[in-house]
C-alpha cells in the first residue's frame, strides 16, 4: 500500500458527462500529480500541484481542470466527457522539495474511467 | 528539454537468465533516479532509487540499477529473472535543485520471462 488513496476505483460514464476523480495524498507529501495512462499510450503527465498551488502542466486537455485543496487532498474534474477520454488515471504523490529533494514519488492505485 | 529514454519497447528474457532494461536521460544537474514497476490494473510501485554514493543500487524483489555518469544512464538488472517479474517497467528522473519535485518519466518497457 503505497499511501497515495484514490477513489472512484471504476467509473462508467457516457460522453458528454462530467466526472470528479479525487485523490488524498501520503500523509505529509505536499506535491500532488496527476497522470492518464491509455492503452496505446504511455504515462502521460497531466499537472501538478504542491501545498495548493499548479506548480508544472503537461498534456492537460482544456477539458480537464484540477486543484489541490487547503487538506492537500486533490480532486481531477473531467468534462464534456469523449470516448477517447477512457483511461486510467493516476495520482501521485511526493514530499517537499528543497532540502528533501529526492522524495520519491508514490503512486495510488487508480481510477478506470470508461467512456461510453 | 529534460527526457527519459527507455530504447526498448520490450524485452524477453528465460527464467533463470539475467535481465537488463535500459534507461537513459537527458536532465542536468545530476539527477535523482527511480525504477518503478507496474503490474496489470495496478498503479506503479517503487523498485528502487539513486540518489548518491556506489553506482550500484539495490532495491526491491532482487532487483538492481546500476549508474553510469558519463553514460546517463541507469539500466535496471536481475541476476536471475522470474517468470513473476513479468510486467511494465518505467525510469524517471527529478532534478536535484528546486523546491518542488518535478519527475520525468520514460515510456515504459514491458518484460516478458518465459518458463
Amino acid at each position: 500500500d503505497s499511501g497515495v488513496t484514490q477513489t472512484p476505483k471504476h467509473l462508467i460514464t457516457a460522453t458528454g458527462q462530467r466526472v470528479t476523480l479525487r485523490c488524498s495524498p501520503r500523509s505529509g507529501d505536499l506535491s500532488v500529480y496527476w497522470y492518464q495512462q491509455s492503452l496505446d499510450q504511455g504515462l502521460q503527465f497531466l499537472i501538478q500541484y504542491y501545498n495548493g498551488e499548479e506548480r508544472a502542466k503537461g498534456n492537460i486537455l482544456e477539458r480537464f481542470s484540477a486543484q489541490q485543496f487547503p487538506d492537500l487532498h486533490s480532486e481531477l474534474n473531467l468534462s464534456s466527457l469523449e470516448l477517447g477520454d477512457s483511461a486510467l488515471y493516476f495520482c501521485a504523490s511526493s514530499g517537499a522539495g528543497g532540502t528533501f529533494s529526492g522524495n520519491t514519488i508514490y503512486f495510488g492505485e487508480g481510477s478506470w474511467l470508461t467512456v461510453v | 528539454a529534460q527526457s527519459v529514454a527507455q530504447p526498448e519497447d520490450q524485452v524477453n528474457v528465460a527464467e533463470g537468465n539475467p535481465l537488463t532494461v535500459k534507461c537513459t536521460y537527458s536532465v542536468s544537474g545530476n539527477p535523482y533516479l527511480f525504477w518503478y514497476v507496474q503490474y496489470p490494473n495496478r498503479g506503479l510501485q517503487f523498485l528502487l532509487k539513486y540518489i548518491t554514493g556506489d553506482n550500484l543500487v539495490k532495491g526491491s524483489y532482487g532487483f538492481e540499477a546500476e549508474f553510469n555518469k558519463s553514460q546517463t544512464s541507469f539500466h535496471l538488472k536481475k541476476p536471475s529473472a522470474l517468470v513473476s517479474d513479468s510486467a511494465l517497467y518505467f525510469c524517471a528522473v527529478t532534478p536535484r535543485r528546486g523546491n518542488f519535485n518535478k519527475f520525468y518519466f520514460g515510456s515504459g518497457t514491458k518484460l516478458n520471462v518465459k518458463p
